[in-house]
């Protein structure tokens, strides 16, 4: 297998502020990591895709500005949402693909985030 | 419009109960099929599949895809409190790295 570390698990903000949380592959270099999101018993749904040295690509409906996305290095993404307000509540999980010849995607534990 | 179709939404059984998950699929450019276990919180891999009508197998779960017919399940024998989760199947595209998921199988296993 391979470990992803996805953090903090848990945050609660005031509407209106950024929360960044970060991925990182811990045993494993990843050029391609990806952002998702999950409301309550429905399934991932991608938000963008992370590439390290480039811009990520994002899905169609999802907001650029909005959620920002960082791969400045080979382990590390990051995920920014930006003046969050009550809709942006929901769980994100990121996931990483150890070896680009299979597609086999390592999912972090994922961040609940709570905006009041 | 891709779609990955999971069924049944939801599941109880008793341990020792064997279960089939269903997954269907209509994607262009399919290039293989995975299958993730998620508990609380990270999904973890159980199957990938890419030729069909070989059984992949760990344990008491086994998958097989069928992708003439477009379809995949997923068998759990003899199961186990500890099976219940919900069950994610995604496709993935040829040609890019992209996964779609199901919206899962909820399975819930009592003693």
């Amino acid at each position: 297998g391979a470990v992803v570390s996805q953090h903090p698990s848990w945050v609660i903000c005031k509407s209106g502020t950024s929360v960044k949380i970060e991925c990182r592959s811990l045993d494993f270099q990843a050029t391609t990591m990806f952002w998702y999101r999950q409301f309550p018993k429905q399934s991932l749904m991608l938000m963008a895709t992370s590439n390290e040295g480039s811009k990520a690509t994002y899905e169609q409906g999802v907001e650029k500005d909005k959620f920002l996305i960082n791969h400045a290095s080979l382990t590390l993404s990051t995920l920014t949402v930006t003046s969050a307000h009550p809709e942006d509540s929901s769980f994100y999980i990121c996931s990483a693909n150890k070896d680009p010849r299979k597609n086999i995607q390592y999912f972090g534990a994922g961040t609940r985030l709570s905006v009041l | 419009e891709d779609k990955v179709v999971q069924s049944p939404l939801s599941l109880v059984v008793h341990e020792g109960d064997t279960v089939t998950l269903n997954c269907s699929y209509e994607v262009t450019n399919f290039r293989s099929l995975l299958w993730y276990k998620q508990e609380k919180k990270a999904p973890t891999f159980l199957f990938m599949l890419t030729s069909s009508g070989i059984e992949k197998k760990s344990g008491r779960l086994s998958s097989i895809l069928d992708k003439k017919e477009l379809f995949s399940i997923l068998n759990i024998t003899a199961t186990q409190t500890g099976d219940s989760a919900v069950y994610l199947c995604a496709v993935e595209f040829r040609n890019t790295d992209k996964l779609i998921f199901g919206t899962g199988t909820r399975l819930q296993v009592f003693p």
